[in-house]
Order: C-alpha cells, then sequence, then structure tokens
C-alpha cells in the first residue's frame, strides 16, 4: 500500500463531543495539509504540517480545531465540541520533499455531527 | 489570497469535447493543477502547468496564460467514466500550499 491513509473514513459524533481524524501520508512525505470539503463547496486549506512542526495554519478555525503531526504515528485533527457545522469531508494529503508540488490525497473522513 | 473560478457545471455527450475555464488571481504564482474527483471518493491528479502553453497527457490537456491568469482543462473522446467533478488550483510560493477553486461538475450522457 502506497497511498495516503486516513481513518475513520466515516465519523458520526454527537454535538459536544470530540472528533479524532488520522492521516498516515504517503511513504517518503513529510509534508501533510489538511483540506475541509463541505457539500458542493471547494476544498479548502485548513493546516499544513511537516514532522513536529505546524508552518501555516491559516485556514483553521481559531477554536476547537488543533492538528499535530508527531515526530512517530500519523497527523491527527482534533475537533472539540463539535457542532452541526463542523459536517463535512476532511481531507489529508501528503508531498515529498523537494518535488513538484503535487498534492497525493486520501480517501478522506467523513464527519457527520447529529 | 487568491480568487479563482470555474463555472459549476457542464455537459458533453459521450465521444465529444469539453473545455473547463478556470481564471485565478493570485501572487506569488507558482503552478496550476487540475484534479478530478468522483463523488465520494479523493481527487487524483490530472496536470500541472508552471509555463505558459499547453500540456498533453493522452485524452486530456491543461493550457496556461499566466499573463492572462488564465487556464484551460480540455476532455476528448468523453467516456462516461470521465463524469466528475474537476477541481482548479494554484500554488503561491514555495510551500506546496495549494488553493482550490469551487470545482466544474462535468455530466457525460449517452
Amino acid at each position: 500500500n502506497a497511498g495516503v491513509m486516513q481513518n475513520p473514513r466515516h465519523l458520526v459524533r454527537r454535538r459536544g463531543q470530540e472528533a479524532r481524524l488520522r492521516c498516515s501520508p504517503m511513504k517518503g512525505h513529510s509534508h501533510v495539509y489538511w483540506y475541509r470539503q463541505l457539500p458542493e463547496e471547494g476544498l479548502k486549506f485548513m493546516v499544513y504540517l511537516q514532522k513536529e512542526n505546524i508552518i501555516d495554519e491559516s485556514g483553521m478555525p481559531k477554536e476547537r480545531f488543533s492538528a499535530e503531526f508527531p515526530k512517530e504515528g500519523p497527523s491527527i485533527l482534533r475537533i472539540q465540541q463539535v457542532v452541526r457545522g463542523d459536517s463535512a469531508a476532511y481531507f489529508c494529503a501528503s508531498s515529498p520533499q523537494g518535488d513538484t508540488g503535487e498534492l497525493f490525497f486520501g480517501e478522506g473522513s467523513r464527519l457527520t455531527v447529529l | 489570497g487568491q480568487n479563482i473560478d470555474q463555472p459549476t457545471e457542464m455537459t458533453a455527450t459521450e465521444g465529444a469535447i469539453v473545455q473547463i475555464n478556470c481564471t485565478y488571481q493570485t501572487s506569488g504564482f507558482n503552478g496550476l493543477f487540475w484534479y478530478q474527483q468522483h463523488a465520494g471518493e479523493a481527487p487524483t491528479f490530472l496536470s500541472y502547468n508552471v509555463l505558459d502553453g499547453l500540456e498533453e497527457k493522452g485524452r486530456f490537456s491543461s493550457f496556461l496564460s499566466r499573463s492572462k491568469g488564465y487556464s484551460y482543462l480540455l476532455l476528448k473522446e468523453l467516456q462516461m467514466k470521465d463524469s466528475a467533478s474537476y477541481l482548479c488550483a494554484v500554488r503561491e510560493g514555495v510551500d506546496y500550499k495549494l488553493s482550490f477553486g469551487a470545482g466544474t461538475t462535468v455530466t457525460v450522457r449517452a
């Protein structure tokens, strides 16, 4: 398996609960990006991370959202105290260091908040 | 920031040609990408343009004019499986972050 792996593929949460979405980049990739896609809308950039560093979080909501990419293990997007408006597909993408800039996307995690 | 515009929907007949236009406004332009996304699936890379001109890859071609802030994706010999959303994305600077348009949904009819 050489692709970007995301889990869970589908997640249902009630308002006020926490959602944790995981992303394992392609082998050899050290750059991870999280995007959010609402129905009928385009992919919106959230955050860009390298190992142990947040490079750009300009697209992250100021509250309740956080992301990490530890030295070992997958990248995690964490949403605390979820609200109905957080229902969306969350896509992770990765890229290798020093390449042309193409992003490789995972299958996405679809969050539904009841 | 970026302002990326593309049509919302297009419909074409199997075997025909469709051209999807994309206009953008950005500073520090460093590449334009086209991705294909089938419903419920991951976006997959189609093409990349950083210099003016036409890039051809099989049935798909992409064109870029940096001075006009304009690109198009040309799909030839349309097949039913080409029914999907086509996303135009622009890269600024060198950090690989892409900004996406809202996507164009192409429906291919028999």
